[in-house]
């Protein structure tokens, strides 16, 4: 069973900060990875995918990830108060037709 | 483009009841999903759709939950009778075929539902 793990948090960074969001998974195999931002009351939404080892930027979000690790990575600068939400990190499941999700990672931005 | 329409938006009802949730998918997706989020959980896949076929019901818990995506369209979850630790958003998502190797998927705004 394929598993994603994240750090509940929460995660609280100053207004204009770097907010760094991590995501480990199990299975080796696993090739692509996404990230969906929360916000309290609402549903997930995507922001990233990240198929390739390495970096893949979007404005002011950059999604890193590391194969050999196990290890992906959201970084957003100059965080915002409006940033304040649950990010989740997500991969395909064994058979590739949908999607775990881990628990999500609660980040605060204050101003 | 219209996004994954779901409703009722809230629903509360007492513990043994019957409840529905309803959804329609993004024009176009055939790939329908039924995820349900508990508190503080990132969200669990509970039934996945390919047209109108059941492709992956194996979380669904069957003696309780049910299901249908009767044209291949929009796509009805059930639960009967409802306990209270079925208290959760439940999630409609769709996606484009997943022949097409696309797994991106796209939430509804869910459907909140409170089991008193």
């Amino acid at each position: 069973q394929k598993e994603v793990e994240q750090n509940s948090g929460p995660l609280s960074v100053p207004e204009g900060a770097i907010a760094s969001l991590n995501c480990t998974y199990s299975d080796r195999g696993s090739q692509s990875f996404f990230w969906y931002r929360q916000y309290s009351g609402k549903s997930p939404e995507l922001i990233m995918f990240i198929y390739s080892n390495g970096d893949k930027e979007d404005g002011r979000f950059t999604a890193q990830l590391n194969k050999a690790s196990q290890y992906v990575s959201l970084l957003i600068r100059d965080s915002q108060p409006s940033d304040s939400a649950t990010y989740l990190c997500a991969a395909p499941n064994q058979a590739g037709t949908a999607l775990i999700f881990g628990k999500g990672t609660t980040l605060s931005v204050s101003s | 483009e219209a996004g994954v329409v779901q409703s009722p938006r809230y629903k509360i009802i007492e513990k043994k009841q019957p409840v529905a949730f309803w959804c329609n998918p993004i024009s176009g997706h055939n790939t329908l999903y039924w995820y349900r989020q508990n508190l503080g959980q990132g969200p669990e896949l509970l039934i996945r759709y390919e047209n109108e076929e059941a492709v992956d019901d194996s979380q669904l818990p069957k003696d309780r939950f049910s299901a249908e995506r009767l044209k291949g369209v929009d796509s009805t979850l059930k639960i009967q009778p409802a306990e209270l630790g079925d208290s959760a958003v439940y999630l409609c998502a769709s996606s484009p075929s997943t022949s097409s190797g696309g797994n991106t998927i796209y939430f509804g705004e869910g459907s909140w539902l409170t089991v008193v």
